[in-house]
């Protein structure tokens, strides 16, 4: 299947940093990626969709000028969790489609673990 | 509200024997419906979808799920569960109108496999 590379698989930082997070597909075109983010035992949650060339739509509850995405390219989204604080630690993970329509499945990084001390 | 729903937080199996993570869907219209394992501290693998024809699909590992239109269910199963099956399965579903490759994750369910 296609491979979704993720990047950093985990970070720490202080609070008040910012952290980016890249997400890249590595031999496909992805003209959408998708942002989740993961509590423990808990399942995953849509945080936005990831638009090559335009904005990301986020997801109700999401403040999208605290997770900043960028979708510069079709091979690479990135996302940046600005002044993080420790309620931000987490597991994020990025997914991306390929041009497949409805039909095609999404493929998952191996997500990045931030840690918010 | 779309929804998906896995009744199970674990299921415990011992080695060898038959397994089944259950899952059921609440959406409008015909979904297209899939299962994906996570291990610890990984991203999600896919492991089968089911979008139209037989009931019965076959995905990675001997895995299958049976898609059950009158019970809105789509249960996975294995014939003979090995310990390395141990992990965290997500059933989810992407409703026809819900937007391009939007999925809708159930809760999770973690599977035991013991020797």
């Amino acid at each position: 299947g296609a491979v979704v590379s993720q990047h950093p698989s985990r970070v720490i930082c202080k609070s008040g940093t910012s952290v980016k997070i890249e997400c890249r597909s590595l031999d496909f075109q992805a003209t959408t990626m998708f942002w989740y983010r993961q509590f423990p035992k808990q399942s995953l949650m849509l945080m936005a969709t990831s638009n090559e060339g335009s904005k990301a739509t986020y997801e109700q509850g999401v403040e999208k000028d605290k997770f900043l995405i960028n979708h510069a390219s079709l091979t690479l989204s990135t996302l940046t969790v600005t002044s993080a604080h420790p309620e931000d630690s987490s597991f994020y993970i990025c997914s991306a489609s390929v041009r497949q329509g409805l039909t095609g499945e999404l493929f998952f990084g191996e997500g990045s673990r931030l840690t918010v001390l | 509200a779309q929804s998906v729903a896995q009744p199970e937080d674990q299921v415990n199996v011992a080695e060898g024997n038959p397994l089944t993570v259950k899952c059921t869907y609440s959406v409008s219209g015909n979904p297209y419906l899939f299962w994906y394992v996570q291990y610890p501290n990984r991203g999600l693998q896919f492991l089968l979808k089911y979008i139209t024809g037989d009931n019965l699909v076959k995905g990675s590992y001997g895995f299958e799920a049976e898609f059950n239109k009158s019970q809105t269910s789509f249960h996975l199963k294995k014939p003979s569960a090995l310990v390395s099956d141990s992990a965290l399965y997500f059933c989810a579903v992407r409703p026809i109108s819900g937007g391009y490759n939007k999925l809708i994750f159930g809760a999770g369910t973690r599977l035991a496999v013991h020797p």
